[in-house]
């Protein structure tokens, strides 16, 4: 099992560029989300997904589209990249979702971008 | 708005030293709270709590629930360099993603 797979690990793109970061898990997981981490922020919810089909936005959702076409897969994009978007995002993932889950995520290696 | 609130931010110890770290929270239907230690790359799952006063013990970290109260300790004891890290303690509540804090940065020093 690879867990969950992020890729590119590291990438620096320039203001107004667009990009998308991959995230792909092998574990049947309906739940997957994007988080990003800034220094003495914790982690920050861009945005989640319960399932194929469905998305929806977290706490920092700005600049950052997502679909989820297959259970797979979760990939983030940014549409016009943005200096406060230099961050180190994260993709994580869950077996079960909604009343009675409880709630423990699958972490990727992280993300780390930059942008110029 | 759920809200999880960790103390200190960050913590320098020596070898051998006990450590309490604190997690507040503030959540709707509360589900589960959980507990996470970053070093370099990805947080790794140390412990889940869903009920109230049961301690979960891992070889030297322990960490327990106090739903009335809305607080989780994350207790380390006779610490070691390896457990330099941030520790992150997170909320699942109703039908919303977990909710991080903002981490614990602890320090061991030999």
């Amino acid at each position: 099992n690879a867990g969950v797979t992020q890729t590119p690990k590291f990438q620096v793109l320039k203001t107004g560029q667009s990009m998308t970061l991959q995230c792909a898990q092998d574990m049947n997981h309906e739940y997957m989300s994007w988080y990003r981490q800034d220094p003495g922020m914790g982690l920050r919810l861009i945005h989640y997904s319960v399932g194929a089909g469905i998305t929806d936005q977290g706490e920092v959702p700005n600049g950052y589209n997502v679909s989820r076409s297959t259970t797979e897969d979760f990939p983030l994009r940014l549409l016009s990249a943005a200096p406060s978007q230099t961050s180190v995002y994260f993709c994580a993932s869950s077996y079960s979702w909604g009343v009675g889950a409880t709630g423990e995520l699958f972490f990727g290696e992280g993300s780390r971008l930059t942008v110029l | 708005e759920d809200k999880v609130v960790q103390s200190p931010l960050s913590l320098v110890v020596h070898e051998g030293d006990t450590v309490t770290l604190n997690c507040s929270y503030e959540v709707t239907n509360f589900r589960s709270l959980l507990w996470y230690k970053q070093e370099k790359k990805a947080p790794t799952f140390l412990f889940m709590l869903t009920s109230s006063g049961i301690e979960k013990k891992s070889g030297r970290l322990s960490s327990i629930l106090d739903k009335k109260e809305l607080f989780s300790i994350l207790n380390i004891t006779a610490t070691q360099t390896g457990d330099s890290a941030v520790y992150l303690c997170a909320v699942a509540g109703g039908n919303t993603p977990l909710v991080f804090g903002k981490g614990t940065r602890l320090s061991v020093i030999a």
